[in-house]
């Protein structure tokens, strides 16, 4: 079963805005990661962050994590049309296999 | 990194027949998974693969229907037995890279099935 939800569930923006992604979760985690699906492709890693972490930046991206409220929030800043992708948050269960569950998605969409 | 390469890329098949998809990593892997994607939805896990011993599955999947072999490090196969139409998805491999501290997990291409 699913254990994250995503919102917004799409997101349309101008070229140059900034776009944030929020995921909530219902279990203890040991890491949340977020991916990007671009149409019919596979799976790119952008970001992991771990339980005991706040706040990681990569390049463009920002992901805070709040375990207390179980959510976190993916920000890109600056977007561009190549940025236009489904954005998939995933949590880790605690444990060595550490499988991962994924929310439900954000469809953005950045407009030139 | 790692790089996941899957066969076949797609396949049609007919109700009743089965599909083995094939999945190798180009680096020893400790943990790999199969996860499955229906049209328009989010990822669900189907079972880890474990090396040497029976795949974990997840609720709602039963080995019967998904059996799975990791004969080694680097391979893993998933079938996809006795097709309906609702087996119709994305099934898509992967596997988690340790590196000290730090770990990714990647996925694979993907292999589109359509069931007739």
């Amino acid at each position: 079963s699913q254990q994250g939800e995503e919102d917004p569930q799409a997101l349309s923006i101008q070229e140059g805005e900034n776009a944030t992604m929020n995921c909530s979760y219902k279990t203890s985690i040991n890491n949340l990661q977020w991916y990007r699906q671009n149409s019919g492709r596979g799976l790119v890693h952008l970001i992991l962050i771990r339980s005991n972490e706040r706040e990681k930046h990569s390049g463009r991206l920002r992901v805070t994590l709040d375990t207390s409220k179980k959510s976190s929030s993916l920000l890109i800043t600056a977007s561009r049309a190549a940025d236009t992708a489904s954005y998939f948050c995933a949590t880790a269960r605690s444990g060595s296999a550490r499988q991962l569950t994924f929310g439900s998605g954000t469809q953005l969409t950045v407009l030139p | 990194s790692a790089v996941i390469s899957q066969k076949p890329s797609r396949d049609i098949c007919q109700r009743g027949t089965s599909l083995t998809i094939q999945c190798q990593v180009d680096s020893q892997v400790t943990m790999m998974f199969w996860y499955r994607q229906q049209p328009g939805q989010s990822l669900t896990l189907i079972a880890t693969a474990n090396q040497g011993s029976e795949a974990t599955y997840e609720s709602g999947f039963v080995i019967d229907k998904f059996p799975i072999s990791r004969p080694n490090l680097t391979f893993s196969t998933l079938t996809v037995s006795n097709m309906s139409p609702e087996d119709s998805s994305i099934y898509l491999c992967s596997a988690r890279i340790t590196l000290g501290a730090g770990e990714t997990q990647y996925f694979g291409p993907g292999t589109r099935l359509l069931v007739l």
